[in-house]
């Protein structure tokens, strides 16, 4: 079962780029990796999937080194809106079912 | 279109009582998957289902049940209710419920039981 390790907090000022990074160190060869935002009292909301090297949308980028034991989640120029949990996880697939497994996350300030 | 809806958004209970929750998933979706969040921790897995199946249960008691109707929208039931029940109850959607397809959650319904 692939677990994440993430930081606890992160603190970054509004206009600046937000990099978090997660460790997956027993990912399985068919996981993707994703990222999820949360805020409070409403579920979580998607924000990125990659398999490997670099993956970009119109929110955010996700570098995926080689060996894919790790992830960073970049966020360019966030804003206070961004203030939010963020959750990597790793897609546990097995016989056909999906179980995603969501640590603690990252709990993101961002200050004026 | 409409993203994943949850009912109903707040719910009150007492121990012993029984609730069910319901979802309905995105439009084409055919996988929904239920997930428990407890304040300040991340959600937790309970079951999955595809095309009425259930694919996946995770650790949770027998109090805990769900299934999902032809036309993919999905009850969670759970009985005799205990405190540590109060969480927010998620719902998720996918097309397929892969590891390479998103899940799409809806805003939950909090469950308080006193």
């Amino acid at each position: 079962l692939a677990k994440t390790t993430q930081p606890i907090s992160m603190d970054s000022y509004e206009g600046q780029e937000v990099n978090i990074t997660c460790s997956h160190n027993n990912i399985a060869t068919n996981d993707y990796i994703t990222w999820y935002q949360q805020f409070p009292s409403q579920g979580p909301r998607f924000i990125i999937q990659g398999y490997k090297t670099k993956v970009t949308n119109e929110v955010a980028s996700l570098f995926i080194p080689a060996d894919r034991k790790s992830s960073t989640l970049s966020l360019p120029r966030v804003s206070l809106s961004d203030t939010a949990v963020y959750y990597c996880l790793v897609g546990v697939m097995n016989t056909g079912f999906q179980k995603l497994v969501f640590g603690t996350g990252t709990r993101l300030l961002v200050s004026p | 279109d409409a993203g994943v809806t949850q009912s109903p958004t707040h719910l009150i209970k007492t121990r012993g009582q029984h609730v069910t929750l319901r979802c309905s998933p995105i439009s084409g979706h055919k996988s929904v998957s239920w997930y428990q969040q407890v304040l300040g921790q991340g959600p937790q897995f309970i079951f999955q289902y595809y095309e009425k199946e259930e694919r996946g249960r995770g650790n949770f008691p027998d109090r805990f049940s769900a299934r999902q109707f032809p036309n993919y929208s999905s009850e969670l039931n759970v009985n005799a209710l205990l405190l540590g029940d109060s969480a927010l109850y998620l719902c998720a959607s996918s097309w397929q419920g892969a590891s390479n397809q998103p899940q799409h959650f809806g805003d939950g319904t909090r469950l308080s039981i006193l």
